[in-house]
C-alpha cells in the first residue's frame, strides 16, 4: 500500500522567513495530494491541495509543488507569521473515493 | 462552506461503558465519511470508511464490534465505542467528502477527546 514520508519533523523559522516541508510517496498511482494544518486540540484544516495533472499551485502565501517523476511534493509558506505555528500534515490518495494516507506531521514554530 | 461538526467535543466515561460520537456535515451532503484516531503527537490513523446506507469498511486491526459505525443519512455518521477501556482514550476525528464540490476534497471535524477512567 501507499506510504508517505514527511520531513522535517520539526521546523523553527523566524517571522517573515519562508518554510518548506517535503513529502515523498511510494505509489505512483496516487494522484491527489492535500496539505492540512492542525492546531492544538483541533481537527485538521485543509489549506491547499494539488492533483497529479498539475505541477504547482499557489494560494496567497502558500504554495505546493509536485514532482511526479520523483514522487515527492512540497509545501512552501512565505512571509511566515506566528499564527502559522501548527502541525502540518501531507497526505496522498489514489483517485476518487479512496482513503488518504498521511505523513507523520511537521511541527512548525514561527518565532517573532 | 464545507463545515463538519462533531459532538461531543470532550467526553469522560467509566471503563466498561459505551460512548457515541456524532459527525455531521453541516452545509453539504457526504456519501462517504471517514473516522480517524489520533494519539498525542502522532499522525492520524484511519479506522474505517463509512458509506451512507451501507456497512462500514474497517482498516486492518480495528475491531468492528468494538467501534460501531453507522452512516444513516448523507449528513450524519456515528461512532460508538463499546465497552470502553482506558486504552481507548484518544482523539477521534471524522472527515467527510463533499459531493457537490471537488470529488477529492476531504473536510475534517474538530475532533472528540475521549477519556476512559
Amino acid at each position: 500500500g501507499e506510504n508517505v514520508e514527511q520531513h522535517p519533523s520539526t521546523l523553527s523559522v523566524q517571522e517573515g522567513d519562508s518554510a518548506v516541508i517535503k513529502c515523498t510517496y511510494s505509489d505512483s498511482a496516487s494522484n491527489y495530494f492535500p496539505w492540512y494544518k492542525q492546531e492544538l486540540g483541533k481537527g485538521p484544516q485543509l489549506i491547499i491541495d494539488i492533483r497529479s495533472n498539475v505541477g504547482e499551485k499557489k494560494d496567497q502565501r502558500i504554495a505546493v509543488t509536485l514532482n511526479k517523476t520523483a514522487k515527492h511534493f512540497s509545501l512552501h509558506i512565505t512571509e511566515t507569521q506566528p499564527e502559522d505555528s501548527a502541525v502540518y500534515f501531507c497526505a496522498a490518495s489514489m483517485s476518487y473515493g479512496n482513503k488518504l494516507v498521511f505523513g507523520a506531521g511537521t511541527i512548525l514554530r514561527v518565532k517573532s | 462552506g464545507a463545515v463538519v461538526s462533531q459532538h461531543p467535543s470532550r467526553v469522560i466515561c467509566k471503563s466498561g461503558t459505551s460512548v457515541k460520537i456524532e459527525c455531521r456535515s453541516l452545509d453539504f451532503q457526504a456519501t462517504t465519511m471517514f473516522w480517524y484516531r489520533q494519539f498525542p503527537k502522532q499522525s492520524l490513523m484511519l479506522m474505517a470508511t463509512s458509506n451512507e446506507g451501507s456497512k462500514a469498511t474497517y482498516e486492518q486491526g480495528v475491531e468492528k464490534d468494538k467501534f460501531l459505525i453507522n452512516h444513516a443519512s448523507l449528513t450524519l455518521s456515528t461512532l460508538t465505542v463499546t465497552s470502553a477501556h482506558p486504552e481507548d482514550s484518544s482523539f477521534y476525528i471524522c472527515s467527510a467528502r463533499d459531493l457537490g464540490g471537488g470529488v477529492y476534497e476531504q473536510y475534517f471535524g474538530p475532533g472528540t477527546r475521549l477519556t476512559v477512567t
